[in-house]
């Protein structure tokens, strides 16, 4: 079993250039969200899925797209890359009753924006 | 809103020595606490969850947490620190996210350094 599978690990954005993280799980988890991490911040939620067609936005949303069209993946989009959005990305998934019991994740991608 | 608040951004131990890290929350209900680990270049795993059904958790790799209500306080300690307990600690709450969902609020983080 892999998993929650991110890619690519690492990116190099110029700014206003736009570029997909890919989430895949195989888990069967309904529950799917994406976090990023900066240093000292801990992590926020940017989105979130309960499950395949269904997503809605977290904490820190402005600049980011997802879609969900299958339960398996939860790709994150970014639009036009600014120097804000330079972090490191992780992908979770959960399973149970209303989600967030225990979150499984990904390896995460580290991204920069120049 | 749940929150959580973690007490120092970094702690040194000694290897061998008592791990003390800190967290407090802050809600309305009674919550349902986590601790996760984050080691050099990884996600986050659980370390231990706190749900209700006992004040003191135990995790994995000897660490253990105590719910006290009364201090408002969900500490994750371990009595012996190893080399290989060297990471980043977060504390968790789970929040409501939408309409019977919910999502993991996460403390800023603890970078844990054990010193041979």
């Amino acid at each position: 079993n892999a998993g929650v599978t991110q890619t690519p690990k690492f990116r190099i954005l110029k700014i206003g250039q736009s570029m997909t993280l890919q989430c895949t799980q195989d888990m069967n988890h309904n529950y799917m969200y994406w976090y990023r991490q900066d240093p000292g911040m801990g992590l926020k939620l940017i989105y979130y899925s309960v499950g395949a067609g269904i997503t809605d936005k977290g904490e820190v949303p402005n600049g980011y797209n997802v879609s969900r069209s299958t339960t398996e993946d939860f790709p994150l989009r970014l639009e036009l890359a600014a120097p804000s959005q330079t972090s490191v990305y992780f992908c979770a998934t959960s399973g149970g009753t209303g989600g967030a019991e225990k979150l499984f994740f990904g390896s995460g991608t580290q991204l920069s924006v120049l | 809103a749940q929150s959580v608040t973690q007490l120092g951004s970094h702690v040194s131990v000694s290897e061998g020595a008592l791990v003390l890290l800190r967290c407090n929350y802050s809600s309305s209900v009674p919550p349902y606490l986590f601790w996760y680990v984050q080691y050099p270049n990884q996600g986050l795993q659980l370390l231990l969850k706190y749900t209700s059904a006992a004040t003191l958790v135990k995790g994995i790799n000897g660490f253990e947490a105590e719910f006290k209500k009364s201090e408002t306080s969900f500490h994750l300690t371990k009595p012996s620190a190893h080399m290989s307990d060297a990471a980043e600690y977060f504390c968790a709450v789970k929040a409501q996210a939408g309409a019977g969902s919910y999502q993991l609020t996460f403390g800023k983080g603890t970078k844990l350094s054990v010193i041979p």
